[in-house]
């Protein structure tokens, strides 16, 4: 079974622009989530999708967004790009049915430098 | 989710086996301490996870204290290709449909020589 895709791996954008990645989900696989990836910061929580709808949000201002479509691939969308959003921006995706043993699998990432 | 404390770095010699511990002595009962790690520039990878019994995998076995406040991570024979950043997690059953966002601590920076 293929694992979870990023697209593309590398990333370079200006200021004030803005940048859109893709993530495909492992086959079967309902939810999404990103992480944003800093030296400094770590690892932090963007947000997650499942059937199309965020239900579980970081603490990132507006400029970042995302969305899922209806086969589970996701997008996430950064506005207005800073000099700071410079990372590596990963996407997991996971089952997402009940029961505590929920495992998530990450992707290779997106690295996107901002000049 | 519960909080961990992981040492910062270790050192193993290759072919050895590679303990790394984790404490959450802070974990509730319906908590599961999960193990990813993750090389550099690479996403996270997925090892391992438990409730309160030892796990055994093909990568890995996660011993669990009986009081679960703390556990050990251990790769019985480590390789180069094992030196990483291990991140160990607590977190909650989720709920069906969210799989709830993974808190990562700063990990423990596992080097593997020869």
């Amino acid at each position: 079974k293929a694992g979870v895709t990023q697209t593309p791996r590398y990333l370079i954008k200006t200021r004030g622009q803005q940048v859109t990645l893709s993530c495909s989900p492992i086959s079967g696989h309902r939810s999404v989530s990103w992480y944003q990836q800093t030296p400094g910061q770590g690892l932090q929580f963007l947000f997650e999708y499942f059937s199309e709808t965020q239900r579980n949000k970081g603490n990132f201002p507006g400029r970042f967004s995302g969305r899922q479509f209806s086969n589970s691939r996701s997008e996430m969308n950064v506005s207005t790009l800073e000099l700071g959003d410079s990372a590596l921006y990963l996407c997991a995706s996971s089952l997402a049915i009940s029961g505590g043993q929920e495992t998530q699998y990450f992707g290779p990432g997106t690295r996107l430098l901002v000049l | 989710d519960a909080k961990t404390t992981q040492p910062p770095s270790m050192d193993c010699a290759e072919g050895r086996a590679a303990n790394l511990p984790c404490n959450h002595s802070t974990i509730s009962g319906n908590e599961y301490v999960y193990w990813y790690r993750q090389i550099h520039s690479q996403g996270p990878q997925y090892i391992i996870h438990g409730l309160k019994n030892n796990e055994t995998n093909e990568m890995a076995s996660l011993i669990i204290t009986e009081d679960r406040k703390s556990s050990t991570l251990i790769l019985p024979h480590a390789t180069l290709r094992d030196t990483a950043v291990y991140y160990c997690i607590v977190r909650v059953a989720p709920l069906t449909g969210t799989a709830s966002k993974l808190t990562f601590g700063t990990g423990t920076r596992l080097q593997v020589t020869l």
